[in-house]
């Protein structure tokens, strides 16, 4: 079973910051925070992952809680072309990812 | 080229059909998986293997079966395809755990879609 909780869906207009929240009050000390996301029925692709402290990558940035026990990831200016389901995974070294529903963000015009 | 190809791409079969669904890399992975989706729901864990004389059952594997011919081919079998087998199979690899958590991160392909009369 998937350790994390999300939204089903999300809405957000274009150009504005897209703040996608996650919950994982289970998670472990040796267990990360992943972020993928799958744009229509492509393959999903990695975003970024973290483990306690605030990530950034071209992509998008990660905030997770000082309790680690949610996160949300953001995307700053999101455009058309972020419409995706989100997944966030936790997963410790060595686990399989485990992917749950996630939330279906749509941007729009 | 992609990095990791599926094929067929899509495949219409009947009820009791035998099925192959390939998938072949050039990363140079050790680790390939085969995940299922059906609609609105998340990806599933069939089968997955380390390396090339590794098998592991992921947590749908009943009614599949695999097997790695190399390094950089790993195929989903269907015995006898059923219609609730009808769904997208996503074929992924990611390089070896070792201490960074970025490896492992997976790496998908564009996905096969199954349809079971």
């Amino acid at each position: 079973d998937a350790k994390t909780t999300q939204p089903p869906s999300m809405d957000c207009a274009e150009g504005r910051a897209a703040n996608l929240p996650c919950n994982h009050s289970t998670i472990s000390g040796n267990e990360y925070v992943y972020w993928y996301r799958q744009i229509h029925s492509q393959g999903p692709q990695y975003i970024i992952h973290g483990l306690k402290n605030n990530e950034t990558n071209e992509m998008a940035s990660l905030i997770i809680t000082e309790d680690r026990k949610s996160s949300t990831l953001i995307l700053p200016h999101a455009t058309l072309r972020d419409t995706a389901v989100y997944y966030c995974i936790v997963r410790g070294t060595g686990q399989n990812f485990v992917f749950g529903p996630g939330t279906r963000l749509s941007v729009l015009p | 080229d992609a990095d990791v190809t599926q094929t067929p791409r899509n495949r219409i079969t009947k009820t009791g059909k035998r099925i192959m669904l390939e998938c072949s890399q050039t990363k140079g992975h050790d680790r390939m998986y085969w995940y299922r989706q059906d609609p609105g729901l998340g990806l599933r864990l069939i089968y997955y293997s380390f390396d090339v004389k590794d098998i592991n059952k992921g947590e749908i594997s009943d009614g599949y079966s695999v097997s790695r011919q190399a390094q950089a081919k790993f195929s989903l079998s269907l015995e006898s395809a059923i219609p609730n087998q009808t769904a997208l199979y996503f074929c992924a690899t990611s390089d070896s755990t070792g201490g960074n958590p970025k490896d492992g991160e997976l790496f998908f392909g564009e996905g096969s879609r199954l349809t079971v009369l």
